[in-house]
């Protein structure tokens, strides 16, 4: 069983809609859970990072973790074309020594 | 400016080469990574070192050494470079090993073996 998983895509969604990306984890143990963005040819950049169970909202961003599930989701509104990305979901192990990414979620954002 | 710098950007070499990837991060962060990402874009830990200590080291062939003369520092020097070491190369920073802090990313070195 992979220890952070996504669904790779593509997700394709239109210009002003509502974008959702899923992700869950194996380690039960785990405390922190982060969403990073990367674009073709650059590095990841953080875009939100989430730590008890809930939802944190930070603009057009909503994070929601749900740990009894193992499940983190992100949710993106009023969807850009430069939101156009491919989205990591990263979670720490148990001791916090280590943060595990999953494969990426392709997103597509058609203006 | 830059928070996490790594040089070189882009490496060309051929197989059997010995090289060398620098990186440097002025955030003051405690711990420092190498991530490698190949061609389907996964990120996969190589090695984690808080102060100068080596506290990570994944299944990684003992070609890679990694090597941290200060905690603002962390190098990787690969010996007998393979095809499948084709890949780019990601150190990071955090603030601290347990901290459960984000990483920090510089922008990648892009290893190309012939």
């Amino acid at each position: 069983q992979k220890e952070v998983e996504q669904n790779s895509g593509p997700l394709s969604v239109p210009e002003g809609a509502i974008a959702s990306l899923n992700c869950t984890y194996s380690d039960r143990g785990s405390q922190s859970f982060f969403w990073y963005r990367q674009y073709s040819g650059k590095s990841p950049e953080l875009i939100m990072s989430i730590y008890s169970n809930g939802d944190k909202e930070d603009g057009r961003f909503t994070a929601q973790l749900n740990k009894a599930s193992q499940y983190v989701s992100l949710l993106i509104r009023d969807s850009q074309p430069s939101d156009s990305a491919t989205y990591l979901c990263a979670v720490t192990d148990t001791g916090g020594f280590k943060t595990i990414f999953g494969a990426g979620t392709r997103l597509f954002v058609k203006a | 400016d830059t928070a996490v710098s790594q040089t070189p950007k882009y490496l060309v070499t051929q197989m059997g080469n010995d090289k060398s990837i620098k990186c440097e991060q002025n955030l003051g962060h405690d711990t420092m990574y190498w991530y490698k990402q190949d061609s389907k874009k996964f990120l996969k830990i190589m090695f984690s070192y808080n102060n100068k200590e080596l506290i990570i080291n994944e299944t990684v062939p003992n070609r890679f050494s990694p090597k941290s003369p200060d905690k603002a520092h962390l190098n990787l020097h690969i010996n007998s470079l393979e095809l499948g070491d084709s890949a780019v190369y990601f150190c990071a920073s955090s603030q601290g090993a347990g901290s459960n802090s984000p990483l920090h990313f510089g922008n990648g070195t892009r290893l190309t073996v012939t």
